[in-house]
């Protein structure tokens, strides 16, 4: 059974489009998150959600909207795709807020035409 | 400001040739500093967690200690199996948890 299984894998789109990707949790955890990973493996947070309520939001620009339904899905979706988007991204899951190892999903690797 | 680094970038070993990665941090208020294995085209996987200083963990052939300034992981008689990206994380304050940017390992059969 995949814990956090994120869809789609590979999104392969042109700049201007809207895209959403969906990840799943089936942990039972409160938190989910959202984290960007460059080219250069460096992986850095986005959002964090609890139990469906934003905690974090870093300085992320405002055409990505995380969207939290309930605690075990968290959807982002990203308006008007910019070259500059194109990387990995991640869905994670934690226990607790703020403390706790997270639970990471295989990404989902967007390329923007 | 809040920094996490691993050295070194990239480390090619010969089977059962050990070793140690590390991670140095600077972080007002650590909460945890965690060690994740990364495999290409995968998500980062859960290795440890250590909440303190002179606390060690340890996992089939990696063991990870913890000082007030950084971490080692330390990979005794390494397998090809092991090579991978391990990437280093640091949690402070609230909710954040802050990656270094990985340190490469190639175990050469």
């Amino acid at each position: 059974d995949t814990a956090v299984s994120q869809t789609p894998k590979y999104l392969v789109t042109q700049m201007g489009n809207d895209k959403s990707i969906k990840c799943e949790q089936n942990l039972g955890h409160d938190t989910m998150y959202w984290y960007k990973q460059d080219s250069k493996k460096f992986l850095k947070i986005m959002f964090s959600y609890n139990n469906k309520e934003l905690i974090i939001n870093e300085t992320v620009p405002n055409r990505f909207s995380p969207k939290s339904p309930d605690k075990a899905h968290l959807n982002l979706h990203i308006n008007s795709l910019e070259l500059g988007d194109s990387a990995v991204y991640f869905c994670a899951s934690s226990q607790l807020v703020g403390a706790g190892p997270q639970h990471f999903g295989d990404g989902t690797r967007l390329s923007i035409l | 400001e809040d920094q996490v680094t691993q050295s070194p970038e990239a480390l090619r070993l010969q089977e059962g040739e050990s070793s140690s990665l590390n991670c140095s941090y600077t972080v007002s208020g650590l909460r945890g500093l965690f060690w994740y294995r990364q495999d290409p085209g995968k998500g980062p996987e859960f290795l440890f967690t250590l909440y303190s200083a002179g606390e060690e963990k340890e996992k089939e052939r990696l063991k990870a200690t913890l000082t007030k300034k950084e971490s080692f992981l330390h990979i005794t008689a390494p397998k090809p199996e092991d090579s991978a990206t391990y990437l280093c994380a640091v949690q402070a304050g609230a909710n954040n948890l802050f990656f270094g940017t990985g340190t490469r390992l190639t175990v050469i059969p």
